[in-house]
C-alpha cells in the first residue's frame, strides 16, 4: 500500500495569515498517462470531508483561489494565502493511482 | 442537487452483520462508480471498498477481504455494504462517496456517514 505522511498534526492561524501543510507518499504518484493522482480533501467540524484540490493543483468547483496546490512525484503542499474562519478543519492527502486508495493522517487547522 | 444518503448503522456484537445502504439522488447513479469510506472515532479515513457503475468489478481494503460485501442495484439507484463476522475495530461512521467517472479517488459529494459500533 502507498504510505502518505502528512505534517504537521496541527496548526494554529491567525485569520489573513497563510498556512502551509505538507504531504509525502511512498512512492510516485505520477501516472503514465501524465497526470499526478494527488487529491486533498477537508472535514470540517461536524461534516463530511468535501474535496477540495484534484491532481495536485487544480480546484474542485466552488472551491476559493486562497487554496493552492503544488508538488510532483512524491512531495506536494497545500497552501492557504490567507486563511479564514471558514478554513478550520482537518485536512487529508488521499492519492488515487493505486488501489488501496490511502489518506495522509490529516492535519487539523485552527483558528488563533 | 446530487445527494448521498447512508442508513443501516447500529449497535451490532463482535461476528455478528450489519448491512448498510447508500440511496442517491440528483445524478444518474448507474454511471458512476462508488465507494465506501471509513473513520473510526477520533481518527482519520480509510478506505473501504469500491464498486464498478455496472456491479461487476469491487476491490477491497485488506482489513474488510472477506468479511464485507459491496454491491449496487442502479434500479433502485443504491448502493450497499454487506459486513459480516464484525469486529470491535470495524466501529466508524462509514461514508458512501461518488467517485468521477475518469478518476476512482475523486471523490464527489460524500454522505452524511452512518454509525457502525461493534461491541459486546
Amino acid at each position: 500500500d502507498i504510505v502518505m505522511t502528512q505534517t504537521p498534526l496541527s496548526l494554529s492561524v491567525t485569520p489573513g495569515q497563510p498556512a502551509s501543510i505538507s504531504c509525502k507518499s511512498g512512492q510516485s504518484l505520477l501516472h503514465s498517462d501524465g497526470k499526478t493522482y494527488l487529491y486533498w480533501y477537508l472535514q470540517k467540524p461536524g461534516q463530511s470531508p468535501q474535496l477540495l484540490m484534484y491532481e495536485v493543483s487544480s480546484r474542485f468547483s466552488g472551491v476559493p483561489d486562497r487554496f493552492s496546490g503544488s508538488g510532483s512525484g512524491t512531495d506536494f503542499t497545500l497552501k492557504i494565502s490567507r486563511v479564514e474562519t471558514e478554513d478550520v478543519g482537518v485536512y487529508y492527502c488521499m492519492q488515487g493511482i493505486k488501489l488501496p486508495l490511502t489518506f495522509g493522517g490529516g492535519t487539523k487547522v485552527e483558528i488563533k | 442537487q446530487v445527494q448521498l444518503v447512508e442508513s443501516g448503522g447500529g449497535l451490532v456484537k463482535p461476528g455478528g452483520s450489519l448491512r448498510l445502504s447508500c440511496a442517491s439522488s440528483g445524478f444518474s447513479f448507474s454511471d458512476y462508480y462508488m465507494n465506501w469510506i471509513r473513520q473510526a472515532p477520533g481518527k482519520g479515513l480509510e478506505w473501504v471498498s469500491y464498486i464498478s457503475s455496472s456491479g461487476g468489478t469491487t476491490y477491497y481494503a485488506d482489513s474488510v477481504k472477506g468479511r464485507f460485501t459491496i454491491s449496487r442495484d442502479n434500479a433502485k439507484k443504491s448502493l450497499h455494504l454487506q459486513m459480516n463476522s464484525l469486529r470491535v475495530e470495524d466501529t466508524a461512521v462509514y461514508y458512501c462517496a461518488r467517485a468521477s467517472i475518469r478518476q476512482l479517488a475523486l471523490l464527489d459529494p460524500w454522505g452524511q456517514g452512518t454509525l457502525v459500533t461493534v461491541s459486546s
